[in-house]
């Protein structure tokens, strides 16, 4: 079965860079795009971006070039930096594995696997 | 971007009945749509893809259609377990975006 799990602090300060990690198991990362999604409840679900195992990346553009994602393959891992973060980062945030295959026009397919999800508060 | 509008933001219906919501894309997307059940605490499901292909193992009760920009979902009968938040997702063109949700509760 395929898991999916988030890891990281739960609270970062204004202005630093949240970091997160998600660990697959079950499954190797290669063949599938993984992405992180957050879910506020102001704005609901936001699509951040995917990865590819491959290294390959595309971010949503909402996060103005703030947002780096990284994989590592042997480790089964992908990662999140999103920068220079205010209190509208606050947000539970998702990995997620998508179905399907990314051009440079759309991602195709779904999420069929997702984390648990991790709350990460930004405050003083 | 594409918008994705939800409605209704939220509902309340008896067990039995019939339950739609809609989604609307800002723009033509063909049938590049998914459903998600999202119960609290939870992380989001996905229960049609396509528009209107049943994920394995999801209840039959469940069903999408349309295309184009609008589309619905139905459940044909609501069970209390189906109480949960339900969102649509287009994948017709970058950045990905999700509708704002509809709520179900049961009345």
């Amino acid at each position: 079965q395929v898991q999916l799990q988030e890891s990281g602090p739960g609270l970062v300060k204004p202005s630093e860079t949240l970091s997160l990690t998600c660990t697959v198991s079950g499954d190797s990362i290669s063949g599938y795009y993984w992405s992180w999604i957050r879910q506020t409840p102001g704005k609901g679900l936001e699509w951040t971006g995917y990865i590819y195992y491959s290294g390959s990346t595309y971010y949503n553009p909402s996060l103005k070039n703030r947002v780096t994602m990284s994989v590592d393959t042997s480790k089964n891992q992908f990662s999140l930096k999103l920068s220079s973060v205010t209190a509208a980062d606050t947000a539970v945030y998702y990995c997620a594995r998508g179905t399907g295959y990314c051009s440079p026009i759309s991602c195709y397919g779904n999420f069929d696997y997702w984390g648990q999800g991790t709350l990460v508060a930004v405050s003083s | 971007d594409i918008q994705m509008t939800q409605s209704p933001s939220s509902l309340s219906a008896s067990v039995g009945d019939r339950v739609t919501i809609t989604c609307q894309a800002s723009q033509d997307i063909g049938n590049y749509l998914n459903w998600y059940q999202q119960k609290p605490g939870k992380a989001p499901k996905v229960l049609i893809y396509d528009a209107s292909n049943l994920e394995t193992g999801v209840p039959s009760r469940f069903s999408g259609s349309g295309s184009g920009t609008h589309f619905s979902f139905t459940i044909s009968s609501l069970q209390p377990e189906d109480i949960a938040t339900y969102y649509c997702q287009q994948y017709d063109n970058l950045p990905l975006t999700f509708g704002g949700g509809t709520k179900v509760e049961i009345k």
